[in-house]
């Protein structure tokens, strides 16, 4: 079946400290991937995506790169900032149209100054 | 324009009872899914409707849990009678439906809570 697996957190770090958080899926066929984030009291949004492979997702200095040949989908972000503390969420979706997203269980990074 | 909104934002109720959360779709999606987040574990889908149809309702854990959508516009979602294991953020999201994949949009979630 359809699974994303991310790092485990609760991950802290210092404000302008480098950040990577894992991902990795298992699909048939050729999913999109994406990362939502959900900070404090609101919903879940769209931070980036990518639909095919060698695809490199960016969005507010974060950016992932859709790896098939590790079916990765790892997020960095070369300098965090407070503001990004949020919980994110590596997802995809097994084919194009609209399906459900498959969702990792989440990682919550807590940036201090 | 308004996104997705859900009521209650917080529902606290004792095993055995009903509760029903309501989901407002941003106006013209006739994509609206409903998903769970249990404590701790990846947020799962639960159905897609699209418009007042149900396209999809392979999440749904037990005949306990019954959604509607009627007219295609809002959306509720009830449990009955709730169990503790029902606990947890349930979203809903929406989206347009031409095309390949669209950008599914999410409200802010209503927390359940079964005593």
């Amino acid at each position: 079946g359809n699974s994303v697996t991310q790092m485990e957190g609760p991950v802290t770090l210092s404000e302008e400290a480098f950040l990577t958080i894992n991902c990795t899926y298992t699909a048939t066929g050729y999913p999109s991937l994406f990362w939502y984030v959900q900070y404090p009291g609101e919903g879940l949004q769209l931070l980036l995506k990518a639909t095919k492979a060698d695809d490199k997702g960016s969005n507010k200095g974060f950016e992932a790169t859709y790896r098939k040949e590790t079916t990765s989908f790892h997020l960095e972000k070369g300098s965090v900032q407070v503001s990004d503390s949020a919980v994110y969420f590596c997802a995809l979706i097994r084919n194009s149209g609209n399906t459900p997203l498959v969702f990792g269980k989440g990682t919550r990074l807590s940036v201090i100054a | 324009e308004a996104g997705v909104t859900q009521f209650p934002s917080h529902s606290v109720i004792e095993k055995g009872q009903t509760v029903t959360l309501r989901c407002d779709p941003i106006s013209g999606h006739d994509n609206l899914y409903w998903y769970r987040r249990v404590m701790g574990k990846e947020i799962k889908f639960l159905l897609h409707f699209v418009k007042e149809s149900k396209q999809d309702e392979s999440g749904m854990p037990n005949n306990r849990f019954l959604a509607e959508r009627t007219g295609g516009t809002y959306s509720t979602l009830k449990v009955q009678p709730a169990e503790l294991e029902d606990s947890g953020v349930y979203f809903c999201a929406s989206s347009q439906r031409q095309g390949s994949y669209n950008e599914q949009f999410f409200g802010p979630g209503t927390r359940l809570t079964v005593l």
